[in-house]
């Protein structure tokens, strides 16, 4: 079954808005917690990452928050840009990285 | 640093034939992951090798196998192929287990007709 969940499947922001992507999973053995961001034809790009011990991390204008309690990590990306636009994956996964679990994706459209 | 390379990018085979992917890692890194990407089953993991030994399998049937070499290059190898089995086929690398970042190629396209 899929062990992270991922919400929602399609987001439309306008340009300088935030986009924000929601996962939640169940597994409380997940120790690690990435972002993936792919365009067509590409393979998935690592983005951004997190893992349980923290409750935010930012890398420019990516920001991952996390809540243990509630087993749910966000992606906020702020000042959105055409350049974004793209599909986002979050996972998680067990033991360094390996096997990483990964929700459904969402396809963000930045609009100008 | 090149990235993970993956060959072919492109494939057309037809059913019940079986097919061989490629993989070479990024230069330095040692684990090797393969992942199925399809519009509705999303990614999901194949295998992982490191040191020529597989270390973890995901829920396969055994048409699916791959291996590692010694330099660390990997492929994959589907046999007797359906038509479910066309997908996009990633490979990830890493530096080594203790490691958790994962850096994918771009894919080889299966087509299965």
């Amino acid at each position: 079954q899929q062990q992270v969940k991922q919400s929602p499947q399609s987001l439309i922001v306008q340009k300088g808005g935030i986009s924000i992507i929601n996962c939640a999973y169940e597994n409380t053995a997940f120790d690690y917690f990435p972002w993936y961001q792919q365009f067509p034809g590409k393979g998935p790009a690592l983005l951004i990452a997190i893992r349980p011990d923290v409750s935010e991390k930012k890398e420019g204008r990516f920001t991952i928050s996390f809540n243990k309690s509630a087993k749910q990590f966000s992606l906020h990306i702020m000042d959105s840009q055409p350049g974004d636009s793209a599909t986002y994956f979050c996972a998680a996964s067990i033991n360094s990285g390996y096997a990483l679990n990964f929700g459904k994706g969402t396809s963000l459209l930045v609009t100008p | 640093k090149a990235g993970v390379t993956q060959t072919p990018r492109y494939l057309i085979k037809t059913r019940g034939q079986q097919v061989t992917l490629s993989c070479s890692p990024i230069s330095g890194h040692r684990s090797v992951s393969w992942y199925q990407q399809t519009p509705g089953q999303g990614l999901q993991f194949l295998f992982e090798y490191f040191s020529e030994t597989q270390r973890n399998k995901g829920n396969f049937p055994g048409r699916f196998s791959g291996r590692q070499f010694s330099n660390s290059r990997s492929e994959m190898n589907v046999s007797t192929l359906e038509l479910g089995d066309s997908a996009l086929y990633l490979c990830a690398s890493s530096p080594d287990p203790s490691s958790y970042e994962q850096y994918f190629g771009p894919g080889t396209r299966l087509t299965v007709t």
